[in-house]
């Protein structure tokens, strides 16, 4: 079975430094991967897409790298802030069963 | 206000109890969704609607049901709610196809079964 596999433990980064989480998948070939932040006690807020035949997609501070041969996901957040604190799951799609989600990463950001 | 919005945010309830969950969404979206969410568990997808007329089951419908009373409503019911259906409960919508597009959730249900 399908099986997506995000850092459990959590993630402690300086301010100002680069957090960088990871999404390892196996026995799929997604189409997409979408990746979300979600605060304690919220839903999920969608952040980014990127598309199988797409290296590398930006957003202002944010940056999704997707390598299909390693079956790999990278979310980059730079000059990381305190209030960039929160747990951020990865998403893959593309099967005919939707939206596959990871567990999720807690990123703590420390002033 | 909230674009979806969920009802009851909170929910403590008895094992045997008949408990519905209500969403409604004011995006014009087609596409509504359920997920639950347990710690360790991450998000899973219980039931889903493309439109009023078509409703899916989802990785874990067991014990669930649902109804599609318009495009902006999506209700989720637990006929008889038992203990291992405490979880924070997820309503979603999409204007794309499901993996394609973004998703966007409600603030979540909160339901305790005692």
């Amino acid at each position: 079975s399908q099986k997506i596999e995000q850092n459990s433990e959590a993630l402690n980064i300086q301010e100002g430094k680069t957090a960088t989480l990871t999404c390892n998948y196996t026995n799929y070939s997604p189409a997409y991967l979408q990746w979300y932040r979600q605060d304690p006690g919220r839903g999920p807020v969608f952040l980014l897409l990127i598309r199988e035949n797409e290296k590398e997609k930006r957003k202002e501070r944010l940056k999704v790298t997707f390598d299909t041969t390693l079956k790999q996901s990278l979310f980059h957040i730079t000059a990381s802030q305190p209030a960039d604190s929160a747990t951020y799951l990865c998403a893959l799609g593309g099967g005919a069963d939707g939206l596959t989600f990871g567990k999720g990463t807690h990123l703590i950001i420390q002033p | 206000d909230a674009d979806v919005t969920q009802t009851p945010r909170n929910r403590i309830t008895k094992t045997g109890k008949r408990i519905m969950l209500e969403c409604s969404q004011t995006k014009g979206h087609d596409r509504m969704y359920w997920y639950r969410q347990d710690p360790g568990l991450g998000l899973r997808l219980i039931y889903y609607s493309f439109d009023v007329k078509d409703i899916n089951k989802g990785e874990i419908s067991d014990g669930y049901s649902v109804s599609r009373q318009a495009q902006a409503k999506f209700s989720l019911s637990l006929e008889s709610a038992i203990p291992n259906q405490t979880a924070l409960y997820f309503c979603a919508t999409s204007r794309e196809e499901w993996n394609t597009g973004e998703l966007f959730f409600g603030e979540g249900s909160r339901l305790t079964v005692l």
